[in-house]
């Protein structure tokens, strides 16, 4: 099973509003991460959690706030999302994000995100 | 810095053609190389990939060889078919100043096949 899982494919959501975007996945991995993709572009890292806890943050404004509740969920918690923040948000896991356990990432369907 | 320059699309190529799409990159170290592909409307799949020099992924026809002298990872496919038609992301893996790995992608080259 190399399979990640995103939930809900789609979301529209206003500016006021509190969404949250879920990922799982059962591989065993230990590395998760979260991506920002607009049209047209590739993805840019948003986050990069390792066994759990937080190892990067890319400047991401607060208003997108990360949670790895355990080994096999992520979490992206949406507060006062702007427009442009629409886009698409991909969800990856890897074995590991060391040296010698970062060998390939697996990619989930990816959440479509609207904001109006 | 470490970076991917892809051929950039749109390639529009008849069915059973030869496809050529290439990849260089800038990197220190020995980066671990991939091709992903994103089919219309969903996430990225691995295509293949090659961990170190001389080495040629290969999967679904297509193929690709790490050139640590030339900084490539060119992808061929001997023949493409309609369901070819997607976005290809070249990639290379970087270890970050916090040490941890992440991916660098090109900017993707959208392919279109045509009956």
């Amino acid at each position: 099973d190399t399979e990640v899982t995103q939930t809900p494919k789609h979301l529209v959501m206003g500016m006021t509003n509190k969404k949250s975007l879920k990922c799982e996945q059962h591989m065993g991995h230990r590395a998760m991460y979260w991506y920002k993709q607009k049209a047209k572009k590739p993805p840019e890292l948003m986050f990069v959690y390792s066994y759990e806890k937080l190892s990067i943050n890319e400047s991401v404004p607060s208003r997108f706030s990360p949670e790895c509740p355990n080994s096999s969920l992520l979490n992206l918690h949406l507060h006062a999302l702007q427009p442009e923040d629409s886009a698409l948000y991909l969800c990856a896991s890897s074995q590991g994000s060391g040296a010698g356990l970062f060998t390939e990432a697996f990619f989930g369907q990816g959440t479509r995100l609207t904001v109006v | 810095g470490n970076s991917v320059t892809q051929m950039e699309g749109p390639v529009t190529l008849s069915e059973e053609a030869f496809l050529t799409i290439n990849c260089t990159y800038t990197a220190t170290g020995y980066p671990s190389l991939f091709w992903y592909v994103q089919y219309p409307g969903e996430g990225l799949q691995l295509l293949l990939k090659a961990t170190k020099a001389d080495d040629k992924g290969s999967n679904k026809g297509f193929e690709a060889t790490y050139r640590k002298e030339t900084t490539s990872f060119h992808l061929e496919k001997g023949s493409v078919q309609v369901s070819d038609s997607a976005v290809y992301f070249c990639a290379l893996s970087v270890v970050s100043g916090a040490g941890s790995y992440q991916l660098t992608f090109g900017k993707g080259t959208k392919l279109s096949v045509i009956p």
